[in-house]
């Protein structure tokens, strides 16, 4: 199976701060990789797919950049609903894998 | 309004089996892979498994295979796990998503218990 490394885990920050996590996959996977937030007691929120693409809806201050292994979430200045675990996914070869998470919380 | 609603959790003894459904509404559900994820408490996303359009191709995590079997009924917009040989790791919320991997539309969940 394909491993997905996120880091750093866990994060803290600052409204309006600019935020980067990393996801990282055990083996080449192109852009096979998507990113959701996802907040208690509610469904996961799709951001990015096929690395970098938006989701229709999500705000333009989010964004996804990389291939191969090395991927990025940025979120361009953080907002108070941004608080949140954001997990990577690669949705390259089955067992589609997540990363194990990376909470953002209040600095 | 496009949606999914899951059901059929519960508190189930190790060794006991369990059914869930999943409902989708507002979208063409036979054109579409179907997926379950869950999330055990105090830890991250896992993806179980998946099913084709025409349920001829399934896809299982391997630490299910064997034990849970993914099916659905597109007359009736179902799709179902069924859930044998639970074991206490099995505890979770199960989410059903559209989507070969899940993707941009999921369920609220259900919890599924599994304790004696």
């Amino acid at each position: 199976d394909i491993q997905m490394t996120q880091s750093p885990s866990p994060l803290s920050a600052s409204v309006r701060d600019r935020v980067t996590i990393s996801c990282r996959a055990s083996q080449n996977i192109d852009n096979r990789l998507s990113w959701f937030q996802h907040k208690p007691g509610r469904a996961p929120r799709l951001l990015i797919f096929a690395a970098s693409t938006l989701q229709s809806g999500v705000p333009s201050r989010f964004s996804g950049s990389g291939s191969g292994t090395d991927f990025t979430l940025t979120i361009s200045s953080l907002q108070p609903e941004d608080f949140a675990t954001y997990y990577c996914q690669q949705t390259y070869i089955v067992p589609y894998t997540f990363g194990q998470g990376t909470m953002v919380d209040t600095k | 309004e496009v949606q999914l609603v899951e059901s059929g959790g519960g508190l189930v003894q190790p060794g006991g089996s369990l059914r869930l459904s999943c409902v989708a509404s507002g979208f063409s559900f036979r054109s579409y892979w179907m997926s379950w994820v869950r999330q055990a408490p105090g830890k991250g996303l896992e993806w179980v498994a998946n099913i084709k359009e025409n349920g001829n191709e399934m896809n299982y995590v391997e630490s299910v295979q064997g034990r849970f079997t993914v099916s659905r009924d597109n007359t009736k917009k179902y799709l179902y796990l069924q859930m044998n040989s639970l074991r206490v790791e099995d505890t979770a919320v199960y989410y059903c998503g559209r989507g070969m991997w899940a993707g941009a539309v999921w369920g609220q969940g259900t919890t599924v218990t599994v304790s004696s």
